[in-house]
């Protein structure tokens, strides 16, 4: 099983500002990988898949980079939705296993 | 638009089987695709459990300690999750979602349902 460890566990950023969240697999899955933000009381949903093309409709302040093991997105100037949980997940192969995910908090 | 809806109890007793549906509308799932299911443990995160395809294919996450069955009922356009002898590590929300076969990732995913195992 592929283990997914993401970092930091909590970021505090001021609106407007970037934040950048790290994934790292424990072995390498390519650029098999996908990036998820969740709301409390919501669905989770598909922000990146391939490591960097964003979903259908996911705004351009969404980016996704990395291959092998390491792995980062990258919001850009914070809006008061982006504060959420996100989740990245591999899908290389059985099972899939999702990091713990990264709290993106207001600070 | 597609669209996943878990339905189930939201109580279930140790020791008896777990069972929910997601109905699918929008998209009929004999067309393709694969269907899963994923929970959340409270204050924990995202868990895979199981996937099937439209002609039953299945694949299940060797960790879980409970026995899994996933199902699809095609003339229903729904799939079905089963966890048997459940406990309270069971208790979580619990998501159906569809994974893509162009991107390979989870695109479309139900609001999720609360199931606590308690007697």
């Amino acid at each position: 099983e592929i283990m997914m460890t993401q970092s930091p566990a909590t970021l505090s950023v001021s609106p407007g500002d970037r934040a950048t969240l790290s994934c790292r697999a424990s072995q390498t899955i390519s650029n098999n990988l996908a990036w998820y933000q969740h709301r409390p009381g919501q669905a989770p949903r598909l922000l990146i898949y391939g490591a960097s093309t964003r979903a259908t409709g996911i705004s351009a302040r969404f980016s996704g980079s990395g291959s092998g093991t390491e792995f980062t997105l990258t919001i850009s100037s914070l809006q008061s939705e982006d504060f959420a949980l996100y989740y990245c997940q591999h899908y290389i192969n059985w099972p899939l296993t999702f990091g713990g995910g990264t709290k993106v908090e207001i600070k | 638009q597609v669209q996943l809806q878990e339905s189930g109890p939201g109580l279930v007793k140790p020791s008896e089987t777990l069972s929910l549906t997601c109905a699918v509308s929008g998209y009929s799932i004999s067309s393709g695709y694969f269907w899963g299911w994923i929970r959340q443990p409270p204050g924990t995160g995202l868990e895979w459990i199981a996937i099937i395809n439209h002609s039953g294919s299945t694949y299940y996450n060797p960790s879980l300690k409970s026995p899994v069955t996933i199902s699809v009922d095609t003339s229903k356009n729904q799939f079905s999750l089963k966890l048997s002898s459940v406990t309270a590590t069971d208790t979580a929300v619990y998501y159906c979602a569809r994974k893509a076969l162009t991107s390979h990732a989870f695109d479309y995913w139900g609001q999720g349902t609360l199931v606590t195992v308690s007697s």
